[in-house]
């Protein structure tokens, strides 16, 4: 099973700055990696699709990169409605989608 | 419009058993596989199971696996998991979602809470 890692589990900024999230696998999973927002309450919303495919009506700030096993989720200039958690989940293993942990963005 | 309707959660003891069931509309339903995710409170998402779009395949997390049964019928566009031998760690709300490429919709939830 590919296990995910994300760092930081926490992230204080606050409004108008850039935030780094950071998913690593523990194995390859080429470019089959999706970010998700959630709010309390809420299902996950997808943001990211196939690592750096933005999904439908995700604003531009919001933006993906990496393949392999390493990955990076970049909001460019937070806006209030950011503050959320952010899991990563990788689709390299037909049916075997895993999530990582999750890292929060809260305001400092 | 893309629906997907759970239902079946509530309250159970350890030990017991409960059928979730997922009532898709709005897409081919028999063209997807589908998949259980699943939330405890307070805590991350989990991956519990999956099943190809006819049924053919499937997968469960370790931590389901010999306890919790998916299944699917086409033709009433209907997914489902049977679960049974349920723990306090089971408690969690269950989503059932579509996971392809950027067709990816989760419904809205249905809650499973393992207690005596």
């Amino acid at each position: 099973e590919i296990v995910l890692t994300q760092s930081p589990a926490t992230l204080s900024l606050s409004p108008g700055e850039r935030a780094t999230l950071s998913c690593r696998a523990s194995q390859s999973v080429s470019s089959y990696l999706a970010w998700y927002q959630q709010k309390p309450g809420q299902a996950p919303r997808l943001l990211i699709y196939d690592a750096s495919n933005r999904a439908t009506g995700i604003p531009a700030r919001f933006s993906g990169s990496g393949s392999g096993t390493d990955f990076t989720l970049t909001i460019s200039s937070l806006e209030p409605e950011d503050f959320a958690v952010y899991y990563c989940q990788q689709r390299s293993n037909w049916l075997l989608f895993t999530f990582g942990p999750g890292t929060k963005v809260d305001i400092k | 419009e893309v629906q997907l309707v759970e239902s079946g959660g509530g309250l159970v003891q350890p030990g017991g058993s409960l059928r979730l069931s997922c009532s898709a509309s709005g897409f081919t339903f028999s063209s997807y596989a589908m998949h259980w995710v699943r939330q405890a409170p307070g805590k991350g998402l989990e991956y519990v199971s999956a099943i190809s779009s006819n049924g053919g395949s499937t997968y469960y997390a370790d931590s389901v696996k010999g306890r919790f049964t998916i299944s699917r019928d086409n033709s009433k566009n209907t997914l489902y998991l049977q679960m049974s031998s349920l723990r306090a760690e089971d408690t969690a709300v269950y989503y059932c979602v579509i996971l392809s490429g950027p067709f990816d919709y989760w419904g809205q939830g249905t809650l499973v809470t393992v207690s005596s």
